[in-house]
């Protein structure tokens, strides 16, 4: 069964471009979570998708934004990116039943913002 | 509000046991979860507790306690392979909340 698949793997952008990350969930997954990773903040959510739907979404500005497609891939868009984008972005897919959930992680993009 | 506490740091001697603590505030408590990181590794799941008690898996095991909001990541058997960062994580009211995360040295 082949994993969580995240691209591009590293992304080198500049202040005020945009940028759009995919992620396909391992088959079957309904949802699929996104978070912000930086260097002693932990994993940061940024929204949730499940069956096309948005769940709920974290305390970022509306920059960031995502969407699911009908076979659950699902991509997020920042846009007028900021110095303090520069992060790891992972997601995450999961059968998206909200007790015992097992969540699997993609390798995550690398995005650095100059 | 929503928040998980974990210590920001632990240190170990291999082959010794090892425990991390998570407390947590949050709304709409479903279970708490634990996962593994390795440096520029992607985060595996390890366990889940969603009720009060012990859940073993291998050399790990994760307690529970909902009455005092509070849970736990064992590590037995310590190995040099089991440095890494260690996260606690919750679902509160639809969000997917994580811990800071654990770093575990250990020692030779």
């Amino acid at each position: 069964k082949a994993g969580v698949t995240q691209t591009p793997r590293y992304l080198i952008k500049t202040r005020g471009q945009q940028v759009t990350l995919s992620c396909s969930p391992i088959s079957g997954h309904r949802s699929v979570s996104w978070y912000q990773q930086t260097p002693g903040q932990g994993l940061q959510f940024l929204f949730e998708y499940f069956s096309e739907t948005q769940r709920n979404k974290g305390n970022f500005p509306g920059r960031f934004s995502g969407r699911q497609f009908s076979n659950s891939r699902s991509e997020m868009n920042v846009s007028t990116l900021e110095l303090g984008d520069s992060a790891l972005y992972l997601c995450a897919s999961s059968l998206g039943d909200r007790g015992g959930e097992k969540l699997f992680f993609g390798s995550g993009t690398q995005l650095s913002v100059l | 509000g929503q928040s998980l506490e974990q210590p920001s740091e632990v240190t170990a001697v291999e082959g010794a046991i090892v425990q991390i603590n998570c407390t947590y505030q949050t709304s709409g408590f479903y279970g708490l979860s634990w996962y593994q990181q390795h440096d520029g590794g992607a985060p595996t799941f390890l366990s889940y507790n969603g009720l009060d008690g012990l859940e073993e898996t291998g050399r790990f095991s994760s307690f529970l306690s909902r009455s005092d909001s509070y849970g736990y990541l064992l590590l037995q058997e310590l190995q040099m392979k089991d440095s890494a960062s260690y996260f606690c994580a919750v679902r509160s009211d639809d969000k997917i909340i994580f811990g800071k995360g654990t770093r575990l040295h250990i020692l030779p």
